[in-house]
């Protein structure tokens, strides 16, 4: 069974550009997490998808961050415009059920120059 | 607020030691998960295991134990004869169901890198 992929696998933008991440769940997982790892600090939650619906996006910083799950499947993540600050490993998650183990995937390293 | 502290930030061990990893954890609700991960070189994050709240028996899984007390908000990790394989970072993980529009998010701690040194 595949696991959870991301792509790319790092990133380097200039200050102001867009960057569109994308991860591809376990199949037959209804439940999508983004979270964010800034340098020197904690994994932190950005935001929750059940199947195509936003369940919880407390976590997202501002308005620069764009999250989509169309059809259920695959999601998206778009920093537009990226600023320096937004640098960081940005993980993806899927589980089968909430509260069950998240299984994750190795993450996209972001560098906003 | 929900909050995992790891206070270690580093330990270094020779192979075959044993090496605990602390993790406590802070919570207003009596329902929640705690995790454990752990994150190689190679950077994804993987499940180590799932304890629930009402679950306060120990585990074992091979070298790996976790100890759980509720008494003093401790959910902590014992590798015994450590191996140049476990080298990595290791994050605890709080889960609450009635947080945070019921997604179940994970609060994770800062980690501890542990290094094996053979």
């Amino acid at each position: 069974e595949a696991g959870v992929t991301q792509f790319p696998s790092h990133s380097v933008i200039e200050k102001g550009q867009t960057v569109t991440l994308r991860c591809d769940p376990i199949s037959g997982h209804d439940n999508l997490y983004w979270y964010r790892r800034v340098m020197g600090k904690e994994i932190k939650f950005l935001l929750h998808f059940v199947k195509e619906s936003k369940q919880d996006e407390s976590g997202m910083p501002n308005n620069r961050f764009l999250a989509e799950r169309t059809g259920g499947t695959y999601s998206t993540l778009k920093v537009q415009p990226a600023e320096l600050e937004d640098s960081g490993v940005y993980f993806c998650a899927s589980s089968q059920a909430r509260g069950t183990e998240a299984f994750f995937g190795q993450g996209t390293r972001l560098t906003v120059v | 607020a929900q909050k995992v502290t790891q206070a270690q930030t580093e330990i270094s061990v020779v192979e075959k030691e044993d090496v605990t990893l602390d993790c406590v954890y802070e919570t207003r609700d009596t329902t929640y998960y705690l995790f454990w991960y752990k994150q190689p070189p190679s950077g994804e994050l993987v499940f180590l295991i799932r304890r629930n709240s009402f679950d306060e028996q120990n585990e074992i899984s091979g070298r790996y134990s976790w100890n759980f007390q509720k008494s003093t908000s401790s959910f902590n990790f014992t590798i015994t004869a450590s191996q140049v394989v476990d080298s990595a970072v290791y994050f605890c993980a709080l889960s609450e169901p009635y947080s945070g529009a019921g997604s179940y998010q994970l609060t994770f701690g800062k980690g501890t890198k542990l290094s094996v040194i053979p």
